[in-house]
């Protein structure tokens, strides 16, 4: 059985680019949620994919968008980067929506110059 | 309000000594609240969780005290050890197929065990 996988691990963007932050599922999982845990604090969620459609949305302005594959993989996009978008993105993945156990990767850092 | 309130920010310890970390919420619909483990560099994994239908849960030397009408949780760490030293997040959710059912994290406690 294989964890959450997340690219790249670390990367550095100037403002104004755009990043695309891609996350593998963990094996029989059909949900991941994306998270941004800005240095000293808990994780703030961003989204929810689940079976391919979003399901949920924390308070992150539309230049955040993602997908997830049928294959339950996702990618998180950002566009026209801010300083303060620099943060570890936390990619994690359950069964059928969670509440259960979320199982995290290893994260993104992102820097934004 | 979806927020989750966690205090102290940070902890010191001595070995052997009880760990406690404090959270407060104020959702009444959040029914799932689970602790999350974050040592350095790794992404957080979950340590134990309880539903506000029992008092408190016990996994080894890791203890969740629930009370429903104080809309308050607290872990307890017995018999802290050095290998405790990471940073702890309580959270809540409402349960699957709402809308908001996502997992709300608190800020974070830095536990630091002193050997």
């Amino acid at each position: 059985e294989t964890g959450v996988t997340q690219s790249p691990t670390h990367l550095i963007k100037t403002r104004g680019q755009q990043v695309t932050l891609r996350c593998s599922s963990q094996s029989g999982h059909n949900t991941v949620s994306w998270y941004q845990q800005a240095l000293g604090q808990g994780p703030q969620f961003i989204f929810q994919y689940y079976r391919e459609e979003e399901n949920g949305r924390g308070n992150f302005p539309p230049r955040f968008s993602g997908l997830q594959f049928p294959n339950y993989s996702s990618e998180l996009n950002v566009n026209a980067l801010e300083l303060d978008d620099s943060a570890l993105y936390l990619c994690a993945s359950s069964w059928d929506r969670g509440q259960g156990e979320l199982f995290f990767g290893e994260g993104s850092r992102l820097t934004v110059l | 309000q979806q927020q989750v309130k966690q205090s102290p920010q940070s902890l010191i310890v001595q070995k052997g000594g009880i760990s406690i970390i404090n959270c407060a919420y104020e959702n009444t619909a959040f029914d799932y609240f689970p602790w999350y483990q974050q040592f350095p560099g790794k992404g957080p994994a979950l340590l134990i969780a309880i539903r506000p239908d029992v008092s408190e849960k016990k996994e080894g030397r890791f203890t969740i005290s629930f009370n429903k009408s104080a809309k308050q949780f607290s872990l307890h760490i017995m018999d802290s050890q050095p290998g405790d030293s990471a940073t702890y997040f309580c959270a809540a959710s409402t349960s699957p197929g709402n809308r908001d059912d996502k997992i709300i994290f608190g800020k974070g406690t830095r536990l630091h065990i002193l050997p």
